[in-house]
């Protein structure tokens, strides 16, 4: 069965501080794998897709990257305003329409 | 978000009583979906449509139905809500399928009671 962990579950950084947030995937024929962004009562708002191990995406403060087994969303001098849960999603070649998301991950930067 | 959104907004109602929410795009997307997000579980997939009047289960598909007669209108009716089915719905569609990133509504609380 495909699985996706994301952690730490919750982390909290002051402004300016850089951190990493983790998604881990077992799978079988990984087809792609999406970053999202949910703010309280709102809906997950597409961030990046990867599709292959050793791709890299940026915008502004955030990078995401690919590895076979994980991928990282890298936060570099995070503000106030990035604060959310990050959700973590993969498609597989077999799975049919199935996207398989992580439980998130909730950011707090302190300002 | 922009070129999707669902109503109502929020529906409380009462175990047994039948409901249906509705999901409106205007983007012309092939595929929309349904979600359900609850705690500790993430967002997991109810039913899927990959055109009109074509229509599949997602893993979660048990006490929901759907239909989609046009395009840009996806229903998903609970034909007698039980408490179970308490949670958040979120609506998505895309262009190209799974491939493809999806794009989200705002979301529906609903509340069986």
């Amino acid at each position: 069965e495909d699985q996706v962990t994301q952690s730490p579950e919750a982390l909290r950084l002051q402004e300016g501080e850089s951190s990493s947030l983790n998604c881990s995937y077992t799978v079988s024929g990984l087809r792609g794998l999406f970053w999202y962004r949910q703010d309280p009562g709102k809906g997950p708002e597409f961030l990046f897709t990867l599709y292959s191990a050793g791709e890299e995406k940026e915008k502004e403060r955030l990078k995401a990257t690919l590895t076979k087994k994980e991928s990282f969303l890298h936060i570099t001098a995070p503000k106030p305003e990035d604060s959310a849960t990050y959700l973590c999603a993969v498609t597989t070649n077999f799975g049919n329409e199935k996207l398989t998301f992580g439980t998130g991950t909730r950011l707090t930067i302190i300002p | 978000d922009a070129g999707i959104t669902q109503s109502p907004r929020h529906k409380v109602t009462e175990t047994g009583t039948p409901v249906t929410l509705r999901c409106h795009q205007t983007e012309n997307h092939r595929y929309m979906y349904w979600y359900r997000q609850d705690p500790g579980h993430g967002l997991r997939l109810i039913h899927y449509s990959y055109g009109v009047k074509d229509t599949d289960k997602g893993e979660v598909s048990d006490g929901y139905s759907v239909s989609r007669s046009k395009t840009e209108d996806f229903l998903l009716t609970l034909e007698s809500a039980t408490s179970s089915q308490t949670s958040v719905y979120f609506c998505a569609m895309s262009s190209s399928g799974s491939y493809n990133e999806q794009f989200f509504g705002p979301g529906t609380r609903l509340t069986v009671l």
